[in-house]
């Protein structure tokens, strides 16, 4: 039974659109969030996070939402560029941050940002 | 600081034979973490190692792995006898404090034929 779930497996944006990338969970013990980038044989990198104390975290071109009621999270890149395309993945914490161990991850997204 | 380290890159092996994987954490990381992705699917948890300790087995699969980290330096998984719905791209990761952005490396592809 998968517990993060992300129903799009693809999504296709023009450069400088915004990429909108969707997960949702089933669990609602999880209190961290996390989403990770992965190219092709490359391993998965850490992207950005949030707590389930907040809704909205920024960095840059990368903004994660919260919405817990909905049990809902999304990642924005805006503008998008064509280095953005990859696998993403969005990963749940059952411990917060300093003690979280073991991730849940979804299936991915492979977002294809074309120039 | 180098990276997470995984060897071999690629492994070919038959059903039934036995593979070893390495994974070379980044220096002074305590925590240690196997990760599987199988068929293109999501990455799921096999197991978290404290220095030599294994603090989480329950992703393990089955009792053909096998994870071990002696000196609490690089850790190995063994697959013995390996079987066809083993293979997949098995993923090694460290991080300092037990939180959750830690550094992947890149993988494993195991191949069962």
């Amino acid at each position: 039974d998968q517990q993060v779930k992300q129903n799009s497996p693809s999504l296709s944006v023009q450069e400088g659109r915004i990429s909108i990338l969707n997960c949702d969970y089933t669990n609602s013990m999880f209190d961290y969030f996390l989403w990770y980038k992965k190219y092709p044989a490359e391993g998965p990198t850490f992207l950005i996070s949030i707590s389930s104390i907040k809704d909205k975290n920024e960095d840059g071109r990368f903004t994660v939402f919260l919405n817990k009621s909905a049990k809902h999270l999304s990642l924005h890149i805006v503008p998008s560029q064509p280095g953005d395309s990859a696998v993403y993945f969005c990963a749940a914490s059952l411990y917060g941050y300093n003690a979280g161990n073991m991730l849940t991850f979804g299936g991915g997204t492979r977002l294809m940002v074309k120039p | 600081e180098a990276g997470v380290t995984q060897f071999p890159s690629h492994s070919v092996i038959e059903k039934g034979q036995t593979v070893t994987l390495r994974c070379d954490p980044i220096s002074g990381h305590d925590n240690l973490y196997w990760y599987r992705r199988v068929m293109g699917k999501e990455i799921k948890f096999l197991l978290h190692f404290v220095k030599e300790s294994k603090q989480d087995e329950s992703g393990m699969p089955n009792n053909r792995f096998l994870a071990e980290r002696t000196g609490g330096t690089y850790s190995t998984l063994k697959v013995q006898p390996a079987e066809l719905e083993d293979s997949g791209v098995y993923f090694c990761a460290s991080s300092q404090d037990q939180g959750g952005g830690y550094t992947f490396g890149s993988g494993t592809r195991l191949t069962v034929v």
